[in-house]
């Protein structure tokens, strides 16, 4: 799978709207941006995914760029809750059941 | 729906004995599950690929003789830690492969809770 790079931290302001960048400069044309989440001591959860058009679903928005090199997650109001490490992986469709690949993530800390 | 259960959600044991973590998908069937270990400030490593009915594929690295993955069934695959020793003390997550979501569909991974293991 591709590497992506996201910045190692980030703060946010509750009931602001937090966005988070990736890049995946290396990405292919099968392989899809997800994002998942971690909050401490717990299992990753899903966020959404995309390929190449923005994507919203109840938790957040993905925005990816027209050259698909780089894409942002949108929590439109963040709240203390939303304080977790935040993955942006790429992966493969076209594979089936292969794992994700994690790195490092983002990890946000929404301040009150 | 998707939901994957692990047990126990942490465990306490000694040195030189074995620990069971069992990993089960509740409301639907998973012929593939994958293993992860995340040390404290670490990501998500992967461990190895659990197939139902056949031998799990490790990641290089990862000692099979020292992991044991047994998936016998489309709901249930477990990891055996066996022998453990301090430095295998650990958060032990496993994954399945859940019911499609959103517009673009499949191949979503859903996670357990994970494991936390202490050994002493």
């Amino acid at each position: 799978d591709a590497k992506t790079t996201q910045p190692t931290s980030m703060d946010c302001a509750e009931g602001r709207a937090a966005n988070l960048p990736c890049n995946h400069s290396t990405i292919s044309g099968n392989e899809y941006v997800y994002w998942y989440r971690q909050i401490h001591s717990q299992g990753p959860q899903y966020i959404i995914h995309g390929l190449k058009n923005n994507e919203t679903n109840e938790m957040a928005s993905l925005i990816i760029t027209e050259d698909r090199k780089s894409s942002t997650l949108i929590l439109p109001h963040a709240t203390l809750r939303d304080t977790a490490v935040y993955y942006c992986i790429v992966r493969s469709q076209v594979s089936g059941n292969t794992p994700l690949v994690f790195g490092k993530g983002t990890r946000l800390s929404v301040i009150a | 729906g998707a939901v994957v259960s692990q047990h126990p959600s942490w465990v306490i044991c000694k040195s030189g004995t074995s620990v069971k973590i069992e990993c089960r998908s509740l409301d639907f069937q998973a012929t593939t599950m994958f293993w992860y270990r995340q040390f404290p400030k670490q990501s998500l490593m992967l461990m190895a690929t659990s197939n139902e009915g056949s031998k799990a594929t490790y990641e290089q690295g990862v000692e099979k003789d020292k992991f044991l993955i047994n998936h016998a069934s489309l709901t249930l695959s477990t990891l055996t830690v066996t022998s453990a020793h301090p430095e295998d003390s650990s958060f032990y997550i496993c994954s399945a492969k859940g019911r499609d979501r959103g517009s673009l569909g499949a191949n979503v991974l859903t996670f357990g809770a994970g494991s936390r293991l202490t050994v002493l």
